[in-house]
């Protein structure tokens, strides 16, 4: 089935700790991009890419990195976890403008 | 910082009721999408409507987008059980990008058997 896969579902961290959440689309849209869910606050962008080879900074960036090495694989790096970025984590994709995004079910992460 | 604000953030109803919940947003737009989130899971997407529509519709489901009052509503008509969710609308700036898609805080459909 077409569509993003998110992995892991879950983590538990430790702060200090490095994280990679990984993200994989097998629909080959141009755009990808990493948001966090927090209740009360909706999804807050944290960063994008237009396409393989470009990211960009969104809503929330620091203490966040990405790469687009390829079109199928935005992978989301926490250089050391931080209480404040326990979350939800999604990653989803679109082909562009006007288009709609594509979501995976998400990363819950809890940073202890 | 929001674009999109719901209302209500939550609403409770009875199977076959119809529901309806708004959106406002700040500043122009490009186009306005809602997105339904069961939980647990990633947001699906309903319904994009551009800034140059009035109404659209999808089955059950109606959206209307009036800029000049920079708002929104979605109707969901003879509601069920099944569309218990969370509902966000997005707005995609004039300024483009998909980047620039900025959601809300959601409104928590209950739909009672």
């Amino acid at each position: 089935i077409a569509g993003i896969t998110q992995a892991p579902t879950s983590q538990i961290l430790a702060a200090g700790r490095r994280m990679t959440l990984r993200c994989t689309q097998d629909m080959r849209h141009n755009a990808m991009y990493w948001y966090r869910q927090d209740l009360g606050l909706g999804l807050r962008l944290i960063h994008y890419s237009n396409t393989a080879g470009t990211t960009g900074k969104g809503e929330v960036p620091d203490g966040y990195s990405v790469s687009r090495a390829n079109t199928d694989d935005f992978p989301l790096t926490l250089a050391s976890a931080v209480p404040s970025q326990t979350s939800v984590y999604f990653c989803a994709s679109s082909q562009g403008d006007n288009s709609p995004l594509h979501f995976g079910n998400g990363t819950r992460l809890t940073v202890t | 910082s929001q674009q999109g604000e719901e209302d209500p953030q939550a609403l409770s109803i009875q199977e076959g009721e119809n529901a309806t919940m708004n959106c406002s947003y700040k500043t122009s737009i490009n186009n306005l999408q809602w997105y339904r989130q069961n939980s647990g899971r990633g947001l699906v997407h309903l319904i994009l409507i551009r800034s140059n529509e009035r109404e659209k519709h999808s089955g059950r489901l109606r959206v209307t987008l009036d800029t000049s009052k920079k708002s929104s509503s979605l109707l969901i008509t003879a509601s069920r059980a099944a569309d218990t969710a969370s509902y966000f609308c997005a707005t995609e700036g004039l300024s483009g990008g998909y980047n620039k898609l900025i959601f809300g805080a959601g409104t928590r459909l209950a739909v009672h058997p």
